[in-house]
């Protein structure tokens, strides 16, 4: 039980540059999200899925696209990498309901040159 | 839009001593407050959660109060030890959304 991959953990993309971050869990989890950590800022929600088939917009969502594969599968793109989107990646997954854990994957740090 | 303030940004205590980080939400709407720590390099892991039928929970050396009307939530950890060295996260979540804090990078000086 591996609980939440992503892929992959290092990434150096130069400006223009496009990339596909991956995301899959095995708990059979409807929800499915996407964080950026910059020092001092915490976790800022990029996207989410709240159910296979359903994306919705986050706090920081400009210069990304999702999609939600599946129900296991949810990824982040980049079309034309900037530097001001260097940065560490989290996917994470929760089961469906208000109230209800979110469990992380290991990370994906990016950068941009 | 949503969002949630959390103080210090900084705690430096002294092994043994109890550490208090607090945080304020502005979604009324949010019924679940998870309290996550994060060491360096690594995820974020929950270490505890209330929901908002509940003033108060404990677990051990660790225990988080909320009061709803006031929009405020705390942790506390009581005599803490080296290994509770680590970025503390408070976050809300109404709905989907689960929207964090800054985050609290806490040092225990042994």
């Amino acid at each position: 039980n591996a609980g939440v991959t992503q892929t992959p953990k290092f990434q150096v993309l130069k400006t223009g540059q496009s990339m596909t971050l991956q995301c899959a869990q095995d708990m059979n989890h409807n929800s499915m999200y996407w964080y950026r950590q910059d020092p001092g800022m915490g976790l800022r929600l990029i996207y989410y899925s709240a159910s296979e088939g359903t994306t919705d917009k986050g706090e920081v969502p400009n210069g990304y696209n999702v999609s939600r594969l599946n129900k296991r599968e949810f990824s982040l793109r980049l079309e034309s990498a900037a530097p001001s989107q260097t940065s560490v990646y989290f996917c994470a997954s929760s089961d469906q309901g208000a109230s209800t854990e979110a469990f992380f994957g290991q990370g994906t740090r990016l950068t941009v040159v | 839009g949503e969002n949630v303030e959390q103080h210090p940004s900084t705690l430096s205590v002294q092994e043994g001593d109890s550490a208090v980080i607090k945080c304020t939400y502005s979604d009324s709407a949010s019924n679940y407050f998870p309290w996550y720590k994060q060491e360096l390099g690594k995820r974020p892991q929950l270490i505890i959660d209330i929901r908002s039928n509940v003033g108060e929970k404990k677990d051990q050396r660790i225990a988080v109060t909320l009061n709803k009307t006031a929009k405020h939530f705390s942790l506390h950890i009581t005599e803490t030890q080296p290994e509770d060295s680590a970025v503390y996260f408070c976050a809300s979540r109404g709905g989907f959304k689960t929207i964090f804090g800054a985050g609290t990078r806490l040092f225990v000086k042994a």
